[in-house]
């Protein structure tokens, strides 16, 4: 098993670029999540979904778009790039919709928006 | 929504010392709280959790305490050892219920320093 992937590891954009994250997992897991990471703020959630075709808003998600077409993948669009948005961006796992208890993370994106 | 506050967002000890962090939550409905070890330039893991049904739970070195009256929970390390060194994050989640799903919210970090 790979667990979570995210792709790609480092980025830099201009204002008003826009650009997608990937990110998979090979675990079967029903629940995948994005945060972004910022110093001092610990993780914040920007959008979850529960299984392929749903989807629903986190704490922070004016700027991004998500879709769930598979199971396995679920990217991060950013529609217009500002410099706000530079973070560390992860996505997660976790086995139950429900609950979801014992989040496995990728590696993270860092993303710094010029 | 849920608030999860955690303290403190430095602490630094000599190897062998115990530490402690300390964390509270808002939502009282909340009843499932992880505790999260990020190592530089890596994603977050799992390291223990407790459900609210418990007051306590250990894993070796660490453990975790409840406290569901007061609204918060700790972490202790007992025996830190340098490669314990990292950033360290609380969370609080409720289950799904009615037309909502099971969110997890987290303190802000604690950067945790190991010296020998």
């Amino acid at each position: 098993n790979a667990g979570v992937t995210q792709t790609p590891k480092f980025q830099v954009l201009k204002t008003g670029q826009s650009m997608t994250l990937q990110c998979a997992q090979d675990m079967n897991h029903e629940y995948m999540s994005w945060y972004r990471q910022d110093p001092g703020m610990g993780l914040r959630l920007i959008h979850y979904s529960v299984g392929a075709g749903i989807t629903d808003q986190g704490e922070v998600p004016n700027g991004y778009n998500v879709s769930r077409s598979t199971t396995e993948d679920f990217p991060l669009r950013l529609l217009s790039a500002a410099p706000s948005q530079t973070s560390v961006y992860f996505c997660a796992s976790s086995y139950s919709k429900l609950a979801p208890e014992t989040q496995y993370f990728g590696p993270g994106t860092r993303l710094l928006v010029l | 929504g849920e608030n999860v506050e955690q303290h403190p967002s430095t602490l630094s000890v000599q190897e062998g010392d115990s530490a402690v962090i300390k964390c509270t939550y808002s939502d009282s409905a909340s009843n499932y709280f992880p505790w999260y070890k990020q190592e530089l330039g890596k994603g977050p893991q799992l390291i223990i959790d407790i459900r609210s049904n418990v007051g306590e739970k250990k894993d070796q070195r660490i453990a975790v305490t409840l406290n569901k009256t007061a609204k918060h929970f700790s972490l202790h390390i007992t025996e830190t050892q340098p490669e314990d060194s990292a950033v360290y994050f609380c969370a609080a989640s409720t289950n799904a219920g009615g037309t909502s799903y099971g969110k997890l919210t987290f303190g802000q970090g604690t950067i945790l320093t190991v010296h020998p």
